[in-house]
């Protein structure tokens, strides 16, 4: 079973708005990461938050974590056409070694 | 881009045959997973290494062997296919421990008829 899942499944917006996913997850965890892929492509690393951490930025991006909740947001501003792809999260699934396990993503149209 | 390649990138094969998928790396990078994507179900890990020689079962390993016999190359088998193993499938490395990040290869396609 997945250790996180992200909501919404699909997300449709227009150029120049902000796109927000959200990702759940059921255990304790060490770090999130978020990750992007384009139709017919390999995974792309975006961002790694820390469960010590509560918000991170790496230029459009902005990735929160709520341990307490056990959720984090994936924040894109500004989105472009190109921002067009599916965002998986990613958690660690047991302590001691790194085993990413993905939901079932999030699927981001952007319309120009 | 990170150093890893799979092969071959497409392949069609026949029920009842033997598979076996190739992922290379030249990043020296001591842990790499297999997993599968699947309409409706995103990415399931299939077998993972930790080392050469160090290998365990994911979440949806029953069909699936897999081999580490050098750092660089990791090896997933389907010993019969089936058409349920229609999937395209990835591997990723990563460095270890909590703080590292994966990196992908741009996935194998495979038709199992």
């Amino acid at each position: 079973s997945q250790q996180g899942e992200e909501d919404p499944q699909a997300l449709s917006i227009q150029e120049g708005e902000n796109a927000t996913m959200n990702c759940s997850y059921k255990t304790s965890i060490n770090n999130l990461q978020w990750y992007r892929q384009n139709s017919g492509r390999g995974l792309v690393h975006l961002i790694l938050i820390r469960s010590n951490e509560r918000e991170k930025h790496s230029g459009r991006l902005r990735v929160t974590l709520d341990t307490s909740k056990k959720s984090s947001s994936l924040l894109i501003t500004a989105s472009r056409a190109a921002d067009t792809a599916s965002y998986f999260c990613a958690t660690d699934a047991s302590g001691g070694s790194y085993i990413p396990t993905f939901g079932r993503g999030t699927s981001l149209i952007v319309h120009p | 881009d990170a150093g890893i390649t799979q092969s071959p990138r497409h392949k069609v094969t026949e029920t009842g045959t033997p598979v076996t998928l190739r992922c290379h790396q030249t990043e020296n990078h001591r842990y790499m997973y297999w997993y599968r994507q699947d309409p409706g179900h995103g990415l399931r890990l299939i077998h993972y290494s930790y080392g050469v020689k160090d290998t365990d079962k994911g979440e949806v390993s029953d069909g699936y062997s897999v081999s580490r016999s050098k750092t660089e190359d990791f090896l997933l088998t389907l010993e019969s296919a089936t058409s349920s193993q229609t999937s395209v499938y990835f591997c990723a490395i990563s460095r270890q421990g909590a703080d590292t990040e994966a990196f992908f290869g741009q996935g194998t396609r495979l038709t199992v008829v």
